[in-house]
Order: structure tokens, then C-alpha cells, then sequence
């Protein structure tokens, strides 16, 4: 089964800052990568599916890239109301794997 | 408005049983896959099963930490989906979401339920 690995486990950005976080796949996914942000006590919502489309509603600073086994989701310009949680997940087949996710903090 | 209710949690004994339920309103549910995603205290997300749809020949699918002792199911006629969840382990406890997908995108997920595994 294919692992996803995601680094850094957790990082401390200020307002203003470009962020860029990692998640890595243990066998060519193609883009069939998913991004999820999850804020404490709030279910998962939807970011990026493959790889690099961002779903409606979700800010144009938030941008996947990446394709293969490597895969980055950059948040330009964060903002204090992205503190939360980052997933990413393999798409397109069973297992749906998420990787064990990047806390993001403001400073 | 899309909505997904999951119900059913509580506080059950090593080895015991539940029985998890997803109601579902506002799409069409027989385009969807239905699947149970679990999270730990303290944990990140974990896929627990899927359920894919008519046209997908009904086909489950289950992570391997679960299967054999969890079955998911559906009931289109109700947009309804289940996860009867057996054998139980302290390390089945977390929270249960269900959530909709396609091929691309879990893009609704309900609240999720609560389950605990003590004695």
C-alpha cells in the first residue's frame, strides 16, 4: 500500500508569510493528490484535489503543486485564520491514504 | 443544501459492537461513494472503508487495520450509509466522520460521532 509522508510535522509562520509544506508518496501517484485543512473541533474541508486545483471558495493563496511522489501545498500571505491542520491524501483509488499531517501555528 | 448526519456513537466494551448510520440529504446519492474516515484523539485522519455506488457494482473496500471486523453498507432508497463496527479495540476509539466522495474530492463530511472503546 502506498505510504504518504508529510514534513514538516509542524511549523510556526507569522501573518504575511509565504509557508510552503511537503507530502511525499511512496509510490508514483501521478496527481492524484488531495489537500485538506481540518481547524480544531471542525471536520475536514476540501482544498486541492489533484494535485494542483483548488476547490471553489478556497482562497487563490493557497496553491498545490507537484506530481509523482512529491507534492507541496504554499500558502501565500498567510492569514491568522489558517491555523489548523494540512492533509494530504492519495486520490482516485482505494486506499484513499492521507498522510499524517502538518500542524501550522502563527506566531 | 448538502447535508451528512452521522449517529449512532457511544461508549462500548473491548470485544463489543455498533452500529454507525449516515444520513445524507441534498445530492443525488446514488452518483456518490459513501466512506467512514476515523480520527483518534490527538491523531490525524485515517480512511476506515468505502462503499461505491450502483454503477460501481456496489464494490467495499477497507483499510487494513479494519477489515474483517468492520462492514460497511448502504441503503440508496434512504441516501443512507452504515458501518456495523465488531470486535472492538481501545484502539478503535475516535472520532467517525462519513464523508462523500467521487473520484477526486471527499468535498462533504459530516460532524462526526463519537466512539469509545473501554471497559
Amino acid at each position: 500500500n502506498i505510504v504518504m509522508t508529510q514534513s514538516p510535522k509542524s511549523m510556526s509562520i507569522s501573518v504575511g508569510d509565504r509557508v510552503t509544506m511537503n507530502c511525499k508518496a511512496s509510490q508514483n501517484v501521478g496527481n492524484n493528490i488531495a489537500w485538506y485543512q481540518q481547524k480544531p473541533g471542525q471536520s475536514p474541508k476540501l482544498l486541492i484535489y489533484y494535485a494542483s486545483n483548488r476547490y471553489t471558495g478556497v482562497p487563490d493563496r493557497f496553491t498545490g503543486g507537484g506530481y509523482g511522489t512529491d507534492f507541496t501545498l504554499t500558502i501565500n500571505s498567510v492569514q491568522a485564520e489558517d491555523a489548523a491542520f494540512y492533509y494530504c491524501q492519495r486520490i482516485y483509488n482505494s486506499p484513499w491514504t492521507f498522510g499524517g499531517g502538518t500542524k501550522l501555528e502563527l506566531k | 443544501e448538502v447535508q451528512i448526519l452521522e449517529t449512532g456513537g457511544g461508549l462500548v466494551k473491548p470485544g463489543g459492537s455498533l452500529r454507525l448510520s449516515c444520513a445524507t440529504s441534498g445530492f443525488n446519492f446514488n452518483d456518490y461513494f459513501m466512506h467512514w474516515v476515523r480520527q483518534a484523539p490527538g491523531n490525524g485522519l485515517e480512511w476506515v472503508a468505502e462503499v461505491r455506488n450502483k454503477n460501481n457494482n456496489y464494490a467495499t473496500y477497507y483499510a487494513a487495520s479494519v477489515k474483517g471486523r468492520f462492514t460497511i453498507s448502504r441503503d440508496d432508497s434512504k441516501s443512507s450509509v452504515y458501518l456495523q463496527v465488531s470486535s472492538l479495540r481501545a484502539e478503535d476509539t475516535a472520532i467517525y466522520y462519513c464523508t462523500r466522495s467521487d473520484w477526486e474530492t471527499f468535498d462533504y463530511w459530516g460532524q462526526g460521532v463519537m466512539v469509545t472503546v473501554s471497559s
